[in-house]
């Protein structure tokens, strides 16, 4: 099985910061990494597909990087609405993983 | 707009069965491969099993294997999770998720979710 490990796990910042997000496979996967915002009690949302491609309706802020076993999340100017957990997820091969989740607070 | 519901959760005992529901509406469904995907209480996100678009496919993740079947009806525009020998292990929110890309994509990402259903498994 393919390992996501994501940094850090927990993130406190304020509004307006940039903010990176790096989630490490344990073998390459190209650029078959998602990246996933989740709110409490909410179903997840798909933001960027492909490493770098962003979803219809996500804020431009947003951006994702890297291929083969290193990649990011970068959110340029963090805003109340972005408080959330973080996922990335490889969508290389069965079983599909996802990170363990990088949980983004209020500074 | 594309909407998925799911149903069937609830509270059940060790060993015991329970079968999932997920109604479909805003897309073609029978284009896209479709997956189930579970989080325990405030836990992670753990992909489940999906299943191709034409039913013609399936795959799940090692814990699963042998005691939980993914199916659809594409006529009916409905996924389903046939959970039988549950496990303690196996309380969590499953989530039925639509494929990024139709047809010949079997990985995701998963573009639409459900709102989730809770399964408790618990004596």
């Amino acid at each position: 099985d393919i390992q996501l490990t994501q940094s850090p796990s927990f993130l406190s910042a304020s509004v307006g910061d940039r903010v990176t997000i790096t989630c490490r496979a344990s073998q390459g996967i190209r650029s078959y990494l998602a990246w996933y915002q989740q709110k409490p009690g909410k179903a997840p949302r798909l933001l960027i597909s492909a490493a770098s491609t962003l979803q219809s309706g996500v804020p431009s802020r947003f951006s994702g990087g890297g291929s083969g076993t290193d990649f990011t999340l970068t959110i340029s100017s963090l805003q109340p609405e972005d408080f959330a957990t973080y996922y990335c997820q490889q969508v290389k091969s069965y079983p599909l993983t996802f990170g363990g989740g990088t949980k983004v607070e209020i500074k | 707009q594309v909407q998925l519901v799911e149903s069937g959760g609830g509270v059940v005992q060790p060993g015991r069965s329970l079968r999932l529901s997920c109604a479909a509406s805003g897309f073609t469904f029978n284009s896209y491969a479709m997956h189930w995907v579970r989080q325990a209480p405030g836990k992670g996100l753990e992909w489940v099993a999906i299943i191709w678009y034409d039913g013609s496919s399936e795959y799940y993740r090692d814990s699963v294997k042998g005691r939980f079947t993914i199916s659809r009806d594409n006529d009916k525009n409905n996924l389903y999770l046939q959970m039988n020998s549950l496990r303690v292990e196996d309380t969590a929110v499953y989530y039925c998720a639509k494929n990024l890309r139709a047809y010949g994509d079997y990985t995701g990402p998963f573009e639409y979710w459900g709102q989730g259903t809770l399964v408790t498994v618990s004596s």
